[in-house]
């Protein structure tokens, strides 16, 4: 079985600032890494997906991600953050095989960008 | 563009009551999902469906059931609506066999269940 954490549950910015999101996960086979975005009202959207290869994940909106094998983590990266970006954020796996590509998630980590 | 959408988009019921929450897709995917999300536990699986003849429960199923009506529709039931299924309700849909889909997930815009 998979299970992941999200280490903060709130992460307060200022904008133009830089901002990281924790994710660890445990899993006994490979999996697919996911960091999906909620903004205010809307369904989830997804930021990035991870396999294989480099172990920096480029996704959209300046994001990126940093696959970290040894640390099962996956943690999310923005040099510099805008008043939009505030949404909540959350980190998912999925068994590559097997489990019919279910989602794991994590517990959210609410980001707030303030002016 | 091709979308998933959800019906209704806010809903207020009383406690014994029995609900729908219907989800319809124009992707063309195989695969649907539910899950419900509650503050600080993220999002958990009620059912999912591998195609109209294939229905599996999710780690919360109880208390719900749901309908594959065809491949395009996946509805989600509360056959006697309780306070703690007070959540917001999300559907999706995916396709593994789909070159670089990793097993990614899309979302519709989700459904705010109340239940006084």
């Amino acid at each position: 079985a998979q299970s992941v954490t999200q280490l903060d549950s709130q992460v307060p910015v200022f904008e133009e600032a830089p901002v990281e999101l924790r994710c660890n996960y445990s899993s006994s086979v490979s999996v697919y890494l996911f960091w999906y975005v909620q903004y205010p009202n809307q369904g989830l959207q997804l930021l990035l997906k991870y396999l294989s290869g480099s172990t920096l994940v480029k996704g959209i909106n300046g994001f990126e991600a940093e696959f970290n094998k040894s640390q099962t983590s996956f943690h999310l990266r923005k040099p510099s953050v805008h008043i939009s970006d505030t949404a909540e954020y959350f980190c998912a796996v999925s068994e590559i095989w097997g489990q019919g590509g279910k989602l794991i998630f994590g517990q959210g980590t609410e980001l707030s960008v303030k002016p | 563009d091709a979308d998933v959408t959800q019906t209704p988009r806010n809903r207020i019921t009383k406690t014994g009551k029995r609900i729908m929450l219907e989800c319809s897709q124009t992707k063309g995917h195989d695969r649907m999902y539910w899950y419900r999300q509650d503050p600080g536990l993220g999002l958990r699986l009620i059912y999912y469906s591998f195609d109209v003849k294939d229905i599996n429960k999710g780690e919360i199923s109880d208390g719900y059931s749901v309908s594959r009506q065809a491949q395009a529709k996946f509805s989600l039931s509360l056959e006697s609506a309780i306070p703690n299924q007070t959540a917001l309700y999300f559907c999706a849909t995916s396709d593994p066999t789909r070159a670089g889909s990793y097993n990614e997930q899309f979302f519709g815009p989700g459904t705010r269940l109340t239940v006084l």
